[in-house]
């Protein structure tokens, strides 16, 4: 089968780093990407990555090894307003069909 | 420009009935994917248009959902007749090319009672 794992809850503190990781086992691969969801909101679109290394968008940074099949999501400085849930999501194909996690919801504290 | 809108947000019905979901996608995306998300769980794809056609409808759960997109504009979701356990949110997101990066919607909470 095609899955994904992300831890379920993370917590962190106002202006800290913060990982989010997840390993995925699907049968075709063509990238992994990250999405961010408030509370009854759209997922949005955060970070892709396509080869392996990081990728860096302001405070977002996202990780890539296909030989791991890992990847994760780094978030730098936290705000409130990050607390969110977090999805990967494997592009399985190149019809932009995607494999989502479960997803990992972050609580930031002051 | 505005994104992708979905309607209704919410919608109540009793087992049996039958209710229709509508996606309008961003203006000018040939490509636009249905996606739900039952309770805890995750986001599982359903099917997916360029522009008319349906191209993949692997994720259809059963032939009691039909979905249309006449006109290749916007979409609508049918499910008929409705079960509890397809209770959960259901999204739609759109795209200008395939492989790119998905606009969703805010998802419409489906709730079958």
């Amino acid at each position: 089968g095609q899955s994904l794992e992300q831890p379920s809850e993370v917590t962190a503190v106002e202006g800290a780093i913060v990982q989010m990781n997840c390993t995925y086992q699907t049968s075709g691969f063509y990238g992994l990407s990250w999405y961010q969801q408030h509370d009854g909101g759209a997922p949005t679109f955060l970070s892709y990555n396509a080869l392996d290394g990081l990728e860096e968008t302001g405070r977002f940074s996202s990780f890539l090894s296909r030989s791991d099949s890992y990847g994760y999501l780094l978030l730098q400085e936290l705000q409130m307003k990050d607390s969110a849930s977090y999805f990967c999501a494997v592009e399985g194909s190149n019809t932009g069909k995607l494999i989502f996690g479960q997803g990992t919801t972050l609580q930031v504290k002051p | 420009e505005a994104g992708v809108t979905q309607f209704p947000s919410h919608s109540v019905i009793e087992k049996g009935q039958t209710v229709t979901l509508r996606c309008d996608p961003i203006s000018g995306h040939d490509n636009l994917y249905w996606y739900r998300r039952v309770m805890g769980k995750e986001i599982k794809f359903l099917l997916h248009f360029v522009k008319e056609s349906k191209q993949d409808e692997s994720g259809m759960p059963n032939n009691r959902f039909l979905a249309e997109r006449t006109g290749g504009t916007y979409s609508t979701l049918k499910v008929q007749p409705a079960e509890l356990e397809d209770s959960g949110v259901y999204f739609c997101a759109s795209s200008q090319e395939e492989g790119t990066k998905l606009f969703f919607g805010s998802g419409t909470q489906l709730s079958v009672l």
